[in-house]
């Protein structure tokens, strides 16, 4: 067990529709990370949070946002969904934003976009 | 340009034998961090092992070691004594300096044989 929490695990939607992904991190672990990996693009970056603040963007759409609440939780919001956007959401979070510190991940959040 | 390559889309290796699983790295920066994460089937992303560029012994981990090889620019995960748990993919990571993103390899699938 990471102490990662994501929940939910699964989620079937709708074309066109927004879901709400949500990430508890570790106990202590100031930084959050989201990605997604899919069959064809592999693990990519999409964003991440630092103590609330937003540190930095990697391939992030459009029409994806997320945030970190004062509690650290963070939340990745996906809206106007495409069949391309069913993928494992995964996220990650690490003590601090440092070189040698590890990304702990969470079990993951399976979206399929029917 | 591809930062991470993992060059095995696949490896078998026979119960108690110890596999070897490469991982190259493209970088320009003299201190960065390497990681390798294991997901099995479920979907999990599990931290395995960390090793910095400036460390001098080669990172251990129980049954797992990474032979790193700075001038070649190559840090492969040696996993001991395998196990059939250890059936799963492999993931190579590089973090760098000013990347708060972690990047990944394609990965490697492992399948231990009884």
């Amino acid at each position: 067990d990471s102490g990662v929490t994501q929940t939910p695990k699964h989620l079937i939607t709708a074309t066109g529709q927004r879901v709400t992904l949500r990430c508890s991190p570790r106990s202590g672990d100031l930084s959050v990370y989201w990605y997604q990996q899919s069959l064809d693009q592999g693990l990519q970056f999409l964003i991440q949070y630092y103590n609330g603040e937003e540190r930095a963007k990697g391939n992030i759409l459009e029409r994806f946002s997320a945030q970190q609440f004062p509690d650290l939780h963070s939340e990745l919001n996906l809206s106007s969904l495409e069949l391309g956007d069913s993928a494992l959401y995964f996220c990650a979070s690490s003590a601090r934003d440092r070189l040698n510190q590890p990304q702990h991940f969470g079990d993951g959040t399976r979206l399929s976009i029917l | 340009a591809q930062k991470i390559t993992q060059t095995q889309p696949g490896m078998f290796v026979q119960e108690k034998e110890a596999v070897t699983l490469d991982c190259t790295y493209d970088t320009s920066d003299q201190s960065y961090g390497l990681f390798w994460y294991k997901q099995p089937s479920s979907g999990e992303m599990i931290f395995l092992i960390y090793q910095g560029s400036y460390d001098e012994q080669n990172a251990t981990e129980g049954r797992y070691s990474l032979n790193f090889q700075k001038a070649r620019k190559s840090a492969n995960l040696v996993i001991s004594a395998s196990q059939l748990g250890d059936s799963a993919m492999y993931f190579c990571a590089m973090r760098e300096p000013y990347n708060n993103d972690m990047r990944f390899g394609a990965g490697t699938r492992l399948t231990v044989k009884p």
